[in-house]
């Protein structure tokens, strides 16, 4: 099955700076990569997502990367602002079962 | 994207009983799913629930553990029955809304903890 590693676990930036966010993927079959964000206590809450035909995707201060033939992912958010602080999580579909990664905690300081 | 909605929002419950989760959505959704989010950790799935058949499980859930109905396709509900205290955790349904549409939303999910 597919297995998903996402990292780091957790991230610490100042507000204003850009924050990375890393995944791999192990099933080539897989085809769509979801980013969720979870609030403490919040479900999970889709910010983005990108397909295999497509290698970059923007959404105002978010963006993500896809490299196909590294079988790796990533999360840009620019310009970070207190309210990007949460736990992300990134993930793979190689058909029905969408896999999701371990999430990497994000904590923006002023 | 769909509105979905679960009940109870938490609950806390006694070892060796069983807890009836909901999953309703405000419209007609392909594919429903329940997940488990232990605390601190990444979302697993635990089954897809089918619509007139029985829900497909993921290696290491199981019917009589889990048991899931999914009478339409609005609703869909998951038991945790039996429980013990690794139980506790939160459990989430999500919801693809059409044929073609990868992408799943999540319900509020619902906090147990079981003592």
């Amino acid at each position: 099955g597919e297995n998903v590693e996402q990292h780091p676990s957790t991230l610490s930036v100042q507000e204003g700076d850009s924050a990375v966010i890393k995944c791999t993927y192990s099933d080539s079959a897989s085809n769509y990569f979801p980013w969720y964000k979870q609030e403490l206590g919040k479900r999970p809450q889709l910010i983005i997502d990108i397909r295999s035909n497509v290698g970059e995707k923007k959404d105002q201060r978010i963006a993500v990367t896809l490299n196909k033939t590294a079988k790796h992912f990533s999360l840009h958010i620019t310009e970070t602002q207190p309210e990007d602080s949460a736990v992300y999580f990134c993930a793979a579909l190689p058909g029905r079962k969408l896999t999701f990664g371990t999430g990497t905690r994000l904590q923006v300081t002023l | 994207s769909a509105v979905i909605s679960q009940k109870p929002s938490r609950d806390i419950c006694q070892r060796g009983t069983s807890l009836t989760i909901q999953c309703q959505v405000d419209s007609q959704v392909t594919m429903m799913f329940w997940y488990r989010q232990q605390p601190g950790q990444s979302l697993t799935l635990i089954a897809t629930a089918n619509q007139g058949s029985e829900a497909t499980y993921e290696s290491g859930f199981v019917i009589d553990k889990f048991p899931i109905s999914r009478p339409n396709l609005t609703f869909s509900t998951l038991t945790v029955s039996n429980m013990s205290p690794e139980d506790s955790s939160i459990y989430l349904c999500s919801v693809q809304t059409g044929a073609g549409q990868e992408t799943q939303y999540f319900g509020p999910g619902t906090r147990l903890l079981v003592l």
